[in-house]
């Protein structure tokens, strides 16, 4: 069974520029979860996908990020327009059912540098 | 609202040392308990969890007991290998389904 994906794995962009980070989830799993880590620090969750709706996105930084999954498959991440302080790793996890169980598996991580 | 500490890294190691990482946690409601491991160029992969009180976690050698006493979950192994040389973080989740992740410890384990 293919794990969770990301794409791209690296990306360096200018300020001010646009980068959409895409996450393909293992199939099947309905819970989608966007988590970035800045600079050495803790993992910080943005948001979490049921299917294609967004269920809580209270740990998106601004308005600058959009997230969307289209189908209630795969997603998307868009940063418009990129800061510096949006460097770091951005991962992406996906899990089947809900609960005190729940094992949410994570992807490679995209490496995202703003210059 | 939910929170973890780790041990600040890195943590150095000759091989077959005895490693415990310290994680404590606060929480709002009755959390279950992770540790996931990431490898150099890899991404994160669940190592061992817990999710109720005095459970035991363990995998690969390594284990983690939940103590709500303490509100602590720290991992132990005890013989590591240069294969363990990665970042660690501690976990948790509750009622809301993000996880809380501690900062990470990173270990490095030396021939």
């Amino acid at each position: 069974e293919a794990g969770v994906t990301q794409f791209p794995s690296h990306s360096v962009i200018e300020k001010g520029q646009t980068v959409t980070l895409r996450c393909d989830p293992i199939s099947g799993h309905d819970n989608l979860y966007w988590y970035r880590r800045v600079m050495g620090k803790e993992i910080k969750f943005l948001l979490h996908f049921v299917k294609e709706s967004k269920q809580d996105e209270s740990g998106m930084p601004n308005n600058r990020f959009l997230a969307e999954r289209t189908g209630g498959t795969y997603s998307t991440l868009k940063v418009q327009p990129a800061e510096l302080e949006d460097s770091g790793v951005y991962f992406c996890a996906s899990s089947q059912e809900l609960g005190r169980g729940e094992t949410q598996y994570f992807g490679p991580g995209t490496r995202l540098l703003v210059l | 609202g939910d929170s973890v500490t780790q041990m600040e890294g890195p943590v150095t190691l000759s091989e077959e040392a005895f490693l415990t990482i310290n994680c404590t946690y606060t929480a709002t409601g009755y959390p279950s308990l992770f540790w996931y491991v990431q490898y150099p160029g890899e991404g994160l992969q669940l190592l061992l969890k817990a999710t109720k009180a005095d459970d035991k976690g363990s995998n690969k050698g390594f284990e983690a007991t939940y103590r709500k006493e303490t509100t602590s979950f720290h991992l132990e192994k005890g013989s590591v290998q240069v294969s363990d040389s990665a970042v660690y973080f501690c976990a948790l989740h509750t009622g809301r389904r993000a996880l809380t992740f501690g900062s990470g410890t990173r270990l490095q384990v030396q021939p």
